[in-house]
């Protein structure tokens, strides 16, 4: 069966970085583009951007640009999120989330658990 | 293509018809429009993709309608595991936005 594990909960002070790795397995890892969306507390889901599986392209949302990283290790089967210079409004819980079909215009429906976020001094 | 969806909450009793609203700024292309369910301390769960086609596994009392601009999601009756939060998402344009959500309580 298909399954997302994401790495567990972090908390950093603002300007620090952050790397969240979601493993998946129980399919072919490089035919399903993966999302990530994030959630702060007590809000809707946002859509960062996805990453294409088989050739590391990635696409990010306005405002996730600069200091947000996707990435992939394939021989792993792992898709990575990374934050630079945390601010203290990037505390939420982020979701890795693998597309429903090998098309990039399909919804995600396989979800990682969640990793949180927390940024604080 | 900014997403809003009303009512923000919904309250009603079990055994009633749920009917949940999403309407685009601007069409969404070729109907690419989801809806999720998500329970606290949970990742949401797709319920409807392509704006009427239900996903593996979920019950035939949720269906979705419409088209360009307006969309619905509709419970038929309500049962006590169906008192959640509701998104919609549309992933025709990039970005892929979701909507603010429909909080269902019970009333």
């Amino acid at each position: 069966q298909v399954q997302l594990v994401q790495s567990g909960s972090e908390l950093k002070k603002p300007g620090a970085s952050v790397n969240i790795s979601c493993k998946t397995s129980g399919y072919t890892f490089s035919s399903f583009p993966m999302t990530w969306v994030r959630q702060a507390p007590g809000q809707g889901p946002e859509w960062m951007g996805w990453i294409n599986t088989n050739t590391g392209d990635p696409t990010y949302a306005p405002g996730f640009t600069g200091r947000f990283l996707f990435s992939l290790d394939t021989s792993a089967s792992t898709a990575y999120l990374q934050i630079s210079r945390l601010e203290p409004n990037d505390t939420a819980i982020y979701y890795c989330a693998r597309h429903k079909t090998v098309i990039t215009r399909a919804p995600p429906k396989f979800w990682g658990q969640g990793t949180r976020v927390t940024v604080s001094s | 293509i900014v997403l809003t969806q009303s009512p923000g909450t919904l309250s009603l009793s079990p055994g009633e018809r749920a009917t949940l609203s999403c309407r685009a700024s601007q069409s969404v292309s070729a109907s690419y429009l989801a809806w999720f369910q998500q329970k606290l301390g949970q990742p949401p769960r797709l319920l409807i993709y392509s704006a009427t086609s239900r996903a593996t596994g979920i019950p035939g009392r949720f269906s979705g309608s419409g088209s360009g601009t307006d969309f619905t999601l509709t419970i038929s009756s309500l049962e006590p595991e169906d008192f959640a939060v509701y998104f919609c998402q549309q992933y025709g344009t990039s970005p892929f936005t979701f909507g603010p959500g429909t909080r269902v309580d019970v009333k």
